[in-house]
């Protein structure tokens, strides 16, 4: 398995501004990827981190709004431009160590994000 | 990805098994199922995976149909602390979050 922090671990924000927030990995890993689970919801992917190569968005996320910084192996940002109420959500990192087993996944704890 | 089916929510008395269904009727026959689980204000956590076989960790047990189509997850001897909402995804190429059951252990 891996150890995942977060930073911070919650934030409350004003509308307009942006948050980055720091995922750091006890292990050198090549896949990280950043989840968005809103109030009451499930989680739902937000990008795929690899290091030295532009992070992959999914449907309904751009890069301008969530900006995703992998400078090495074992860290990885995501700022939240430009916040909205509707950011108001936990986002998650998450890391693969075994890119045969892509399923396998090891969840930081989170950063509980709310906008006013 | 193929479509997990789970149950909304469950009950279990603590100290008995809990049993968590899994209906994935058009998985292929090569994509494996994978168990994670979520307590309240943390993030998921993997607990097993499986392709056809019977699996067996620390955690938990995985019993997968012959036919594949469905799965349950065990948990032998439940505890107030295994009170969390279970995930059953068949992934793709990502992992795909549905619902979930909100598994509640009582006293």
């Amino acid at each position: 398995s891996a150890v995942i922090s977060q930073k911070p671990s919650r934030d409350i924000c004003q509308r307009g501004t942006s948050l980055t927030i720091q995922c750091q990995v006890d292990s050198q890993v090549t896949m990280m990827f950043w989840y968005r689970q809103q109030p009451g919801q499930s989680l739902t992917l937000i990008a795929t981190a690899n290091q030295g190569s532009e992070a992959t968005y999914e449907s309904g996320f751009v890069i301008d709004k969530f900006p995703i910084s992998r400078p090495n192996l074992t860290f990885s940002t995501l700022t939240v431009s430009n916040m909205s109420p509707e950011d108001s959500s936990i986002y998650l990192c998450s890391v693969n160590l075994f890119s045969y087993r892509l399923g396998e996944q090891y969840f930081g704890p989170g950063t509980r994000l709310t906008v006013t | 990805d193929a479509k997990t089916t789970q149950p909304t929510s469950m009950d279990c008395a603590e100290g008995r098994a809990a049993n968590l269904p899994c209906n994935h009727s058009t998985i292929s026959g090569n994509e494996y199922v994978y168990w994670y689980r979520q307590i309240h204000s943390q993030g998921p956590q993997y607990i097993i995976h499986g392709l056809k076989n019977n699996e067996t960790n620390e955690m938990a047990s995985l019993i997968i149909t012959e036919d594949r189509k469905s799965s349950t997850l065990i948990l032998p001897h439940a505890t107030l602390r295994d009170t969390a909402v279970y995930y059953c995804i068949v992934p793709g190429n990502m992992l795909t979050f549905g619902g979930g059951t909100r598994l509640m252990v009582k006293p």
